[in-house]
């Protein structure tokens, strides 16, 4: 267990709605990563948030919006909903503000599917 | 985008044997790489962060080494066992501040 909790595990809604993943960092981690995993493709960086603060971003499209707040816990928002955008979601969490020395901790993941 | 390059794309191998994967990438900027083991229906598992050019790392069988200069890293597993079946991610990071991950080697150990 690596200790960072995303919810849901699964979503399933129509293309032109909007939904709202949630994830729970590990436990003195400040930073939060949204990576993206599509059919057949590596993880895609979306966004990190350091302490609040959005701190580098990636290729996240203008529809989707993220923020962490003052408990740590970050939400990634998807609107506009369209096919291309079914996927597995991941959060993974840091202590650090940079990936230098530490590691990543990877949520569960939350499988989207866009009907 | 940064083009993370890693070889092979997957892998058989018998109980017992050793083996390697490469992990190629842009030797310019370089910050540190990681190492990660991603086992079906689970989440990426951290194996290693390395930094500094030679670097050397080993956890139990696996291991790895870092060449920052023509930029490229290698992960050994020694004596493969079945649950060693997964896929294994590098993610450099070079200049900006977030991880680039190769779409990794999946590895199978046959019993």
């Amino acid at each position: 267990d690596s200790g960072v909790t995303q919810t849901p595990k699964h979503l399933i809604t129509a293309t032109g709605q909007r939904v709202t993943l949630r994830c729970s960092p590990r436990s003195g981690d400040l930073s939060v990563y949204w990576y993206q995993q599509s059919l057949d493709q590596g993880l895609q960086f979306l966004i990190q948030y350091y302490n609040g603060e959005e701190r580098a971003k990636g290729n996240i499209l203008e529809r989707f919006s993220a923020q962490q707040f003052p408990d740590l816990h970050s939400e990634l928002n998807l609107s506009s909903l369209e096919l291309g955008d079914s996927a597995l979601y991941f959060c993974a969490s840091s202590v650090e503000p940079g990936v230098n020395n530490s590691p990543l901790h990877f949520g569960n993941g939350t499988r989207l599917t866009v009907t | 985008i940064l083009n993370v390059e890693q070889s092979p794309q997957s892998l058989h191998v018998q109980e017992g044997d050793s083996t390697n994967f490469t992990c190629s990438f842009p030797s310019s900027n370089f910050y540190a790489l990681h190492w990660y083991r991603w086992e079906t229906a689970k989440s990426p598992e951290a194996l290693f962060v390395m930094t500094l050019n030679g670097d050397e790392k080993k956890k139990g069988r696996i291991s790895a080494t870092l060449n920052t200069k023509e930029g490229y890293s290698y992960l050994y597993i020694k004596g493969s066992q079945p649950e060693d079946s997964a896929t294994y991610l590098c993610a450099p990071r070079t200049g900006a501040n977030n991880l680039f991950f190769g779409t990794g080697t999946r590895l199978t150990v046959i019993p």
